[in-house]
């Protein structure tokens, strides 16, 4: 089944500190895993994607961790800033990569 | 780089009237375009993808006769909502993305408010 589940649905942390976000999928055929941050009124960008041939990507304070045998992955935040407050969304193409699977969304609020 | 506009950024129309949407890649050659609608708080829902030159393939239970759907070119593609009511009222994204990529572009989004 090509779905993407996501949790959790909404978020709050601290200035400071760390955003965890995670995604599990169903379809092994998917090799390929980004991450969109979208805020409110605004399209989605891509924040930071992962292959299934490494186990972790770094970019900045963003951080995939992709583990293939649970066949789930997530989205760290490292000092999480107000500025971070946004929806973030995991996504993988469906089988082919002629569309891509979205999750339902995580709201993150950073308190100052 | 990579760059996708959307234009108009927001719409009022009256129910009954159709609204055309623009979606153009400014700096690559998007194959496929993609539409999404977004309601608010919720995750993006594929209506529709196109391939230039093609006819569009839409999901299912999106209609195709009310939301047309043309990818004329590698840099344009149009959303035309046919005799607009309230509940299309929402968010229209579209996406673009280069062949041989799975990488999508995002454009900025439309609001559509059908009165």
């Amino acid at each position: 089944q090509q779905q993407v589940k996501q949790s959790p649905q909404s978020l709050i942390v601290q200035k400071g500190g760390i955003s965890i976000i995670n995604c599990a999928y169903e379809n092994t055929a998917f090799d390929y895993f980004p991450w969109y941050q979208q805020f409110p009124g605004k399209g989605p960008a891509l924040l930071i994607a992962i292959r299934p041939d490494v186990s972790e990507k770094k970019e900045g304070r963003f951080t995939i961790s992709f583990n293939k045998s649970a066949k789930q992955f997530s989205l760290h935040i490292m000092d999480s800033q107000p500025g971070d407050s946004a929806t973030y969304f995991c996504a993988a193409p469906n089988t082919g990569g002629f569309k891509t699977i979205f999750g339902a969304g995580t709201r993150l609020f950073v308190k100052a | 780089g990579a760059v996708v506009s959307q234009h108009p950024s927001w719409v009022i129309c009256k129910s009954g009237t159709s609204v055309k949407i623009e979606c153009r890649s400014l700096d690559f050659q998007a194959t496929t375009m993609f539409w999404y609608r977004q309601f608010p708080k919720q995750s993006l829902m594929l209506m529709a993808t196109s391939n230039e030159g093609s006819k569009a393939t839409y999901e299912q239970g999106v209609e195709k006769d009310k939301f047309l759907i043309n990818h004329a070119s590698l840099t344009l593609s149009t959303l035309t909502v046919t005799s607009a009511h309230p509940e299309d009222s929402s968010f229209y994204i579209c996406s673009a993305r280069d062949s041989g990529d799975y990488e999508q572009y995002f454009g900025p989004g439309t609001r559509l408010t059908v009165t």
